[in-house]
């Protein structure tokens, strides 16, 4: 079945850059996500690329696809004590009215 | 705008007990979901809707039920609340659930917190 990977920690100092790594499974994928959540909050879409693309670039955020590795990762540029929060990988299958997310990756910035 | 509301935000529960977590939309979106959040698992996905009247299961869908009378409203209901079923619960909506129209971003609710005891 569909199955999305993503290690559980990452800790950074402010002004670094983050990546963040998933894996994922199902090659039907049309699109997949990074999701962000803040503490006692629901998740917000951060953001997403296609399956027929392999980098998009949205201001600090670029987001890398390996289609032949299932491999996504997020880049964070420059980051701030505000980036401290869980990113949840996460992809829509194909035809299956599903969004399979990730453990998460809880993201510490030390000032 | 309101977007995806839950209700409650906080619930305690007796293990038997049975309780509806409320979730309404005002985006006139097809789709909508139930998630559970447990530490280290990420979101399971419960039950989801593609409309009113149509409904299916997740991964995890024991122990809870859905009804979808209204584009509008997709209640959870725990039957026989258990120990296992303590969690944080999400209600997410998008316009179809497939991609056809675009990424189609899951809209989430702010969460219900669930503790049986």
């Amino acid at each position: 079945g569909e199955d999305v990977e993503q290690s559980l920690f990452l800790s950074v100092r402010e002004g670094d850059s983050s990546v963040i790594n998933c894996t994922y499974t199902d090659s039907s994928s049309t699109y997949l996500y990074w999701y962000k959540q803040e503490p006692g909050a629901g998740l917000q879409l951060l953001t997403y690329i296609f399956s027929n693309m392999d980098m998009k670039q949205d201001q600090r955020l670029t987001v890398l696809l390996n289609k032949k590795d299932k491999h996504l990762s997020l880049r964070i540029a420059d980051t701030q004590t505000g980036d401290s929060a869980i990113y949840f990988c996460a992809e829509l299958v194909a035809g299956g009215f599903k969004t399979i997310f990730g453990a998460g990756t809880r993201l510490f910035v030390k000032a | 705008n309101a977007g995806v509301t839950q209700t409650p935000k906080f619930q305690v529960l007796k293990t038997g007990q049975s309780m509806t977590l409320q979730c309404a939309q005002d985006m006139n979106h097809e789709y909508m979901s139930w998630y559970r959040q447990d530490p280290g698992m990420g979101l399971r996905l419960i039950h989801y809707s593609v409309g009113a009247g149509i409904t299916d299961q997740g991964e995890v869908p024991n122990g809870y039920n859905v009804s979808r009378s209204t584009t509008e409203d997709f209640p959870l209901r725990l039957l026989s609340a258990a120990p296992s079923q303590t969690s944080v619960y999400f209600c997410a909506s998008s316009y179809s659930g497939t991609g056809r129209m675009g990424n189609e971003k899951l809209f989430f609710g702010s969460g219900t917190q669930l503790s049986v005891l």
